[in-house]
C-alpha cells in the first residue's frame, strides 16, 4: 500500500485566498483524521471522519475551515479565506477502527501551508 | 481540555548512551496511549500502542512502559544511535477516543 497520500505537499498563497488540501487515506480504513501542527500548539486535531461521516468537528479553528469526505478514498480541508495565522504544517492520518482508540493512525507527508 | 505532558522538551545524548523521557496523561477514563516517532521533514511514525496498566512494550533498542493508576509511560532507548534523533511523541486516548498529543521529546544523539 502507498500509505497516506496528501497533495499539495507545499502550498505558498495569499491571505484571503481559497486553499484546499487534500488526503487519499490507505485503503479499507474506515477513520480519518485532520491535525494541525505549528509551534505554539503542537499537534492538534480539527476533525475526524468515520465511514466518511464528520464524526468530531470541534477543534476546527473557525468557520472559514471546513472539510469533506465524498467517499472512502478522498478527503478535503479547505480553507477560505485563508489568514496568515492559518500557516502551519497539516496531516492527514488514517486508521482501520477506533474503538477504545487503540488502532495506529499512519500519517501522511503532511502540507506545509504558509499564507503571505 | 485533556493534560499530555512530555519531559524533557528536549535531550542531548552521546552515541551509545541509554536514555528515558516521560509522558504524563489523566489516569482517568484511559483507553490507550500511543508513542510516535517523528523525525525532522517526515511523518509522525506509529511506536507503539499501549493498553493495559502494566504493558510492555519492545522494538529493538526502543521499550515502553504504562502505569493507568498513576498516569505515565516511560520511553527508554538503549545504546543511542545518530539515526535515533527525532522527536518523540506520545498521545493518550480517552473516552472521547480520539488521540491528544504531547508536546514531544526532541531527541539528539551526538556520534
Amino acid at each position: 500500500d502507498a500509505g497516506v497520500i496528501q497533495s499539495p505537499r507545499h502550498e505558498v498563497t495569499e491571505m484571503g485566498q481559497e486553499v484546499t488540501l487534500r488526503c487519499k487515506p490507505i485503503s479499507g480504513h474506515d477513520y480519518l483524521f485532520w491535525y494541525r501542527q505549528t509551534m505554539m500548539r503542537g499537534l492538534e486535531l480539527l476533525i475526524y471522519f468515520n465511514n466518511n461521516v464528520p464524526i468530531d468537528d470541534s477543534g476546527m479553528p473557525e468557520d472559514r475551515f471546513s472539510a469533506k469526505m465524498p467517499n472512502a478514498s478522498f478527503s478535503t480541508l479547505k480553507i477560505q479565506p485563508s489568514e496568515p495565522r492559518d500557516s502551519a504544517v497539516y496531516f492527514c492520518a488514517s486508521s482501520l477502527d477506533t474503538s477504545g482508540a487503540t488502532d495506529t493512525q499512519y500519517f501522511g507527508p503532511g502540507t506545509r501551508l504558509t499564507v503571505l | 481540555i485533556l493534560n499530555v505532558e512530555q519531559s524533557p522538551q528536549s535531550l542531548h545524548v552521546q552515541e551509545g548512551d541509554s536514555t528515558n523521557f516521560t509522558c504524563s496523561f489523566p489516569s482517568s477514563n484511559f483507553y490507550a496511549l500511543h508513542w510516535y516517532r517523528w523525525e525532522t521533514a517526515k511523518s509522525p511514525e506509529a511506536l507503539f500502542v499501549m493498553t493495559l496498566n502494566g504493558d510492555e512494550k519492545k522494538k529493538g533498542r526502543i521499550s515502553a512502559t504504562l502505569n493507568t493508576k498513576e498516569g505515565y509511560s516511560y520511553l527508554y532507548i538503549k545504546g543511542s544511535q545518530p539515526e535515533d534523533s527525532a522527536t518523540y511523541l506520545c498521545a493518550f486516548s480517552g473516552s472521547a477516543r480520539q488521540l491528544t498529543f504531547g508536546s514531544g521529546t526532541q531527541l539528539t544523539v551526538l556520534p
